[in-house]
């Protein structure tokens, strides 16, 4: 099947632009995870969901970013007014349990959204 | 404050040579630890989990509690191993994962 997949691959944005990223999980997942990957970092975490609840955000920075997954399945991340800072790669993943579970499990990625604000 | 700390950007090593990426990371509790790799032109993937005690591709990664370490290391690199590795640590409340920055694996022929 199909993996988790992400739109648009590469934006461009000028800055003060609003953007949405958007995010197809595997199917049936339960959990999706969003993060933010600067140049020569590794991937941060912004923001999970259970299904269709925001259980945690904690990792937004600022209050111009806000996510969504109305219906438990696509998500969007929002930018909005983007800054220059907010140039980089958005990692989309799922997984198919639910992350406060006692067990371990597997997220898997999307290829990921390359944002560059100009 | 830094959860996980991979202290080399970049590593090389010849072919049949052993290898260890090093990892270290600080959290109270019970962490999870996990190495994910990206090989080039790919999306990131996991290699192993330290709670499977596994052995992937040859390699495989022990947790040490008292030096809160969890480095990676294979006997015998391959050049197919070239890679981008991250050790990523799954916090207490499940749904957060901190990421190391990351050691570029070069596999020298």
């Amino acid at each position: 099947g199909a993996g988790v997949s992400q739109s648009p691959r590469y934006k461009v944005a000028k800055r003060g632009q609003d953007v949405a990223l958007r995010c197809d999980p595997i199917s049936g997942h339960v959990s999706l995870f969003w993060y933010q990957q600067a140049l020569g970092q590794g991937p941060e975490f912004l923001t999970y969901f259970q299904n269709e609840a925001q259980l945690d955000k904690s990792g937004l920075p600022s209050d111009r970013f806000f996510a969504e997954r109305p219906e438990g399945s696509v998500s969007t991340l929002k930018i909005q007014r983007t800054q220059q800072e907010d140039s980089a790669v958005y990692l989309c993943a799922s997984s198919f349990y639910e992350a406060s579970g006692a067990s371990s499990y597997e997220q898997y990625f999307g290829p990921g959204t390359r944002l560059t604000v100009t | 404050a830094q959860r996980v700390t991979q202290p080399e950007k970049l590593l090389s090593v010849f072919k049949g040579a052993p290898v260890e990426l090093k990892c270290n990371y600080s959290y109270s509790g019970s962490p999870e630890l996990f190495w994910y790799v990206q090989y080039s032109r790919q999306r990131l993937q996991l290699l192993l989990r330290h709670i499977s005690r596994e052995s992937i591709k040859g390699f495989t990664a022990d947790l040490n509690k008292g030096e809160t370490s969890f480095h990676l290391k294979k006997p015998f690199a391959q050049e197919e191993d070239s890679a981008m590795y991250y050790c990523a640590l799954r916090a207490n409340t499940g749904n957060q994962f901190y990421f190391g920055t990351g050691t570029s694996l070069t596999v020298i022929p």
